[in-house]
């Protein structure tokens, strides 16, 4: 019962070093979402996919890639990090579109607390 | 754009107490959705709302889907500590098909014992 899975939990980067965020799903959800959030933001959408081998951007995609090789796996990258990328970073997926249904809801990892000095 | 605007930011309240928190939209939605946020955790949904009018509940959790298409209500009856958390509105952002949500700011929720 691991649902969804965001390695590392914690780490802390200097600026310009690059770093991947990994989440790996065991529900054979097919849509999986990668999220920010800072204090008094909310949840703010990265980058998302609709499937295996597929990508698109979000709200704030900038300085961001990621890739969907595997259908469980869903992979977020930073280049080169910057002190504005400092935030918990969020993993959620979902079987169908949104995870609108009350019965196939997103689900949601329990995030990265990243640090960029 | 698609911005849910929630109040109040945050509440502290004693145990016991009903809490009445809205979410409002410029923009029309077609679903509404309630997740809750405990400390150190992800979102976990509460309730999801179909239809304009709609109310249903989910234990002492009831929420309403505005008339106007354009705002939600959650309230929580008779609180205890375990509802401490940050609660938020969400719905299908048109920006992506709706195949993505849209998350308002969240309301945090202290609960005195």
């Amino acid at each position: 019962n691991a649902g969804v899975t965001q390695t590392p939990k914690f780490r802390v980067l200097k600026t310009g070093q690059s770093m991947t965020l990994l989440c790996a799903q065991d529900m054979n959800h097919e849509y999986m979402y990668w999220y920010r959030q800072d204090p008094g933001m909310g949840l703010r959408l990265i980058h998302y996919s609709v499937g295996e081998g597929t990508t698109a951007k979000g709200e704030v995609p900038d300085g961001y890639n990621v890739s969907r090789l595997k259908k469980q796996n869903f992979l977020l990258g930073l280049e080169s990090a910057a002190p504005s990328q400092t935030s918990v970073y969020f993993c959620a997926s979902s079987y169908d579109q949104a995870g609108v249904y009350s019965n196939q809801p997103q689900h949601f990892g329990d995030g990265t607390r990243l640090s960029i000095l | 754009g698609q911005q849910l605007n929630q109040s109040p930011q945050s509440m502290f309240i004693q145990e016991g107490e009903d809490v009445s928190m809205n979410c409002t939209s410029s923009s029309i939605f077609n679903t509404w959705l309630w997740y809750k946020q405990d400390p150190g955790e992800g979102p976990v949904l509460l309730i999801a709302l179909y239809k304009a009018g709609e109310l249903t509940s989910n234990g002492r959790l009831t929420a309403q889907f505005g008339i106007t298409r354009k705002d939600s209500f959650l309230n929580i009856s008779a609180s205890i500590p375990s509802d401490v958390g940050i609660y938020f509105c969400a719905g299908p952002r048109t920006d992506t098909g709706r195949r993505a949500l849209t998350f308002g700011s969240g309301t945090r929720l202290q609960v005195q014992p």
